[in-house]
């Protein structure tokens, strides 16, 4: 069962240059979070935003949830080329409050 | 160091050949869970553990058993692999469910069944 959702699949940016990957879902959640997988290896936690807050920031990373609407934002600031990976949203909506992943967007980020 | 070990990283096996993937964390979690990752389907869940002898099917349990007999450990077991089997495994734990699931995630067990 796919709950959320990634857009753009794919998204190629210069250094410098600011990302924004979009998540949507489809059921009420209590929290969302975002993952970051380097190439084959394994997911690793970014950022988790609870239902009731609309805004998170962690370093360059700012991530923001609108429940109205049933999606998130992941926004990359003043990328760099180590920033070049897949990143995942996962949202509780499981059974038993186990997460549900979305495809992921796969971010190149070019020197 | 925090972590969740899986072993064997890279396996290439044929069909029927029973083989069981390892996984073991030292983080004293409760959840642990094992996904498999496909081009263009994103991680799917397996199984997954709450606690010591609860075990539950994800959404792709079929061909697949596991085992929680030990807090630590959670091993992923393939009684008869078949080439759509074949695929890149994480494990993954956490404290718990309740409040926040953040998972810690292995680094993969890329498996091959000819």
């Amino acid at each position: 069962s796919q709950q959320g959702e990634e857009d753009p699949q794919a998204l190629s940016i210069q250094e410098g240059e600011n990302a924004t990957m979009n998540c949507s879902y489809k059921t009420s959640i209590n929290n969302l979070q975002w993952y970051r997988q380097n190439s084959g290896r394994g997911l690793v936690h970014l950022i988790l935003i609870r239902s009731n807050e609309r805004e998170k920031h962690s370093g360059r990373l700012r991530v923001t949830l609108d429940t109205s609407k049933k999606s998130s934002s992941l926004l990359i600031t003043a990328s760099r080329a180590a920033d070049t990976a897949s990143y995942f949203c996962a949202t509780d909506a499981g059974s038993q409050g186990n997460l549900i992943f979305g495809k992921g967007t796969k971010l190149s980020v070019k020197p | 160091e925090a972590q969740v070990t899986q072993n064997p990283r890279y396996l290439i096996t044929v069909t029927g050949k029973k083989l069981t993937v390892t996984c073991s964390q030292n983080m004293n979690h409760e959840y642990m869970s094992w996904y498999r990752q496909d081009p263009g389907l994103g991680l799917r869940q397996i199984y997954y553990s709450m606690n010591v002898e609860v075990t539950d099917k994800g959404d792709v349990p079929e061909g697949y058993k596991v085992s929680r007999k030990e807090k630590r450990n959670f091993p992923l077991i393939l009684e008869s692999p078949s080439p759509n089997q074949t695929s890149l495994y994480f494990c993954a734990s956490s404290l718990g469910v309740l409040g926040a699931n953040v998972l810690t995630f292995g680094a993969g067990s890329r498996l091959t069944v000819l």
